[in-house]
């Protein structure tokens, strides 16, 4: 069974950019959620989509908002770019919702922001 | 801000000895999973616990769930160069919102 697929894998964005992540799930699962990395505060929660909706969400701006599809693939946009945007954004699919069951982690995509 | 304190930040082994990792939420867990980062990978699962008081074992890990359901325990035993990477928790709130330990980076020295 394929993983979790993110594209791109790099972006390297100008401030007041937006961009677009992908992000395609494990066949047959239904939830898609988002995280952001970076050295300092670690792993940090985005948001969850499961069946098309957003079910939970954490404590980002409006900048950064998402979308899940009828096959559960999912985007997440970040608008009007900052520095600080620049991270590693991960998505992670799961069978049920809400970590009821484990998260299978795509590799990522690095944004740079300059 | 961060929920979950993870100490230690990073440790130091020789391989053979053991290692834990420890994590403790100011809030009450639904539950808890614990995933491993190799450097340059992405997060892979390794163990969920949900019952207050679990114990699990896989091999030379050892993992615990506390419990009040606030802190949770990864230990390694006789560890070996494989083991290197970074190791989380993950913990569900009574919100649903996941919140995650900055991690213990595990450097093992031959």
């Amino acid at each position: 069974k394929a993983g979790v697929t993110q594209t791109p894998r790099y972006l390297i964005k100008t401030r007041g950019q937006q961009v677009t992540l992908s992000c395609s799930p494990i066949s047959g699962h239904r939830s898609v959620s988002w995280y952001q990395q970076t050295p300092g505060q670690g792993l940090q929660f985005l948001f969850e989509y499961f069946s098309e909706t957003q079910r939970n969400k954490g404590n980002f701006p409006g900048r950064f908002s998402g979308r899940q599809f009828s096959n559960s693939r999912s985007e997440m946009n970040v608008s009007t770019l900052e520095l600080g945007d620049s991270a590693l954004y991960l998505c992670a699919s799961s069978l049920g919702r809400g970590m009821n069951s484990p998260l299978h982690f795509g590799n990522g995509t690095r944004l740079t922001v300059t | 801000g961060q929920q979950v304190m993870q100490i230690p930040q990073y440790q130091h082994v020789q391989e053979g000895e053991d290692f834990t990792t420890y994590c403790n939420s100011s809030t009450t867990l639904s539950n808890i999973q614990w995933y491993k980062q190799r450097p340059g990978g992405h997060p892979v699962f390794l163990i969920q616990l949900v019952k207050s008081g679990e114990v699990k074992k896989q091999k030379r890990l050892t993992f615990q769930f506390g419990e009040a359901k606030k802190n949770s325990s990864l230990h390694i035993t006789a560890t070996q160069t494989t083991d290197v990477g970074t190791y989380f928790c993950a913990g569900r709130r009574r919100d649903d919102k996941i919140i995650f330990g900055k991690g213990t980076r595990l450097h093992i020295l031959p």
